[in-house]
């Protein structure tokens, strides 16, 4: 089955730096990528997703690329505000073949003003 | 855009108790749900697929005659801790794609904190 692994497990920046995850899958078949930030006590939100037909995606200051070849995808926050501070999880899927979601571990983001 | 509902949002029960969840799809049709349990500063991790009007799939070391799950319907399914223990304590969410999945992301309830006494 799938397994996904997930870097770094903590990441703490400065207010306006760039943050950086990156998570790598070993199922070639996977073709869904989506990443969700979790808040403490709720429920995991999806912020940005990206399907293996493409290599990089960009919702305003939070992008995704994906390397099938390597088989490792990342995301991307630009000018992190304290706000984006909170646990970040990336995941793969098969949605045709009706799979689950395989989450990596997560990463708890500090954003520091 | 598409709405998961779950139910109860916090539960807490006595040991050897059983604690029924459900989960809803509200404004789509859910052939399958899948239901993950997360641990404190953990991540989710995936107990079993749901599957309308079958046998849910479990993932290896899920006791299903514990975690029992019915998906009677499009738009439910549910999940019983039965005879709960305080190691089942737990935040329990569930998640259902619309359609056939083929370009609609997953959808998450709003997870039940399960606490068992």
């Amino acid at each position: 089955g799938e397994n996904v692994e997930q870097h770094p497990s903590t990441l703490s920046v400065q207010e306006g730096d760039s943050a950086v995850i990156k998570c790598t899958y070993s199922d070639s078949a996977s073709n869904y990528f989506p990443w969700y930030k979790q808040e403490l006590g709720k429920r995991p939100q999806l912020i940005i997703d990206i399907r293996s037909n493409v290599g990089e995606k960009k919702d305003q200051r939070i992008a995704v690329t994906l390397n099938k070849t390597a088989k490792h995808f990342s995301l991307h926050i630009t000018e992190t505000q304290p706000e984006d501070s909170a646990v970040y999880f990336c995941a793969a899927s098969i949605p045709q073949a009706g799979t689950a979601l395989i989450f990596g571990k997560g990463t708890t983001l500090s954003v520091s003003s | 855009g598409a709405v998961v509902s779950q139910h109860p949002s916090r539960v807490i029960c006595k040991s050897g108790t059983s604690v029924k969840i459900e989960c809803r799809s509200l404004d789509f049709q859910a052939t399958t749900m899948f239901w993950y349990r997360q641990f404190p500063k953990q991540s989710l991790m995936l107990m079993a697929t749901s599957n309308e009007g079958s046998k849910a799939t479990y993932e290896q070391g899920v006791e299903k005659d514990k975690f029992l799950i019915n998906h009677a319907s499009l738009t439910l399914s549910t999940l019983t801790v039965t005879s709960a223990h305080p190691e089942d304590s737990s935040f329990y969410i569930c998640s259902a794609m619309p359609g056939t999945g083929h370009n609609s992301p997953l959808h998450f309830g709003n997870g039940t904190r399960l606490t068992v006494t």
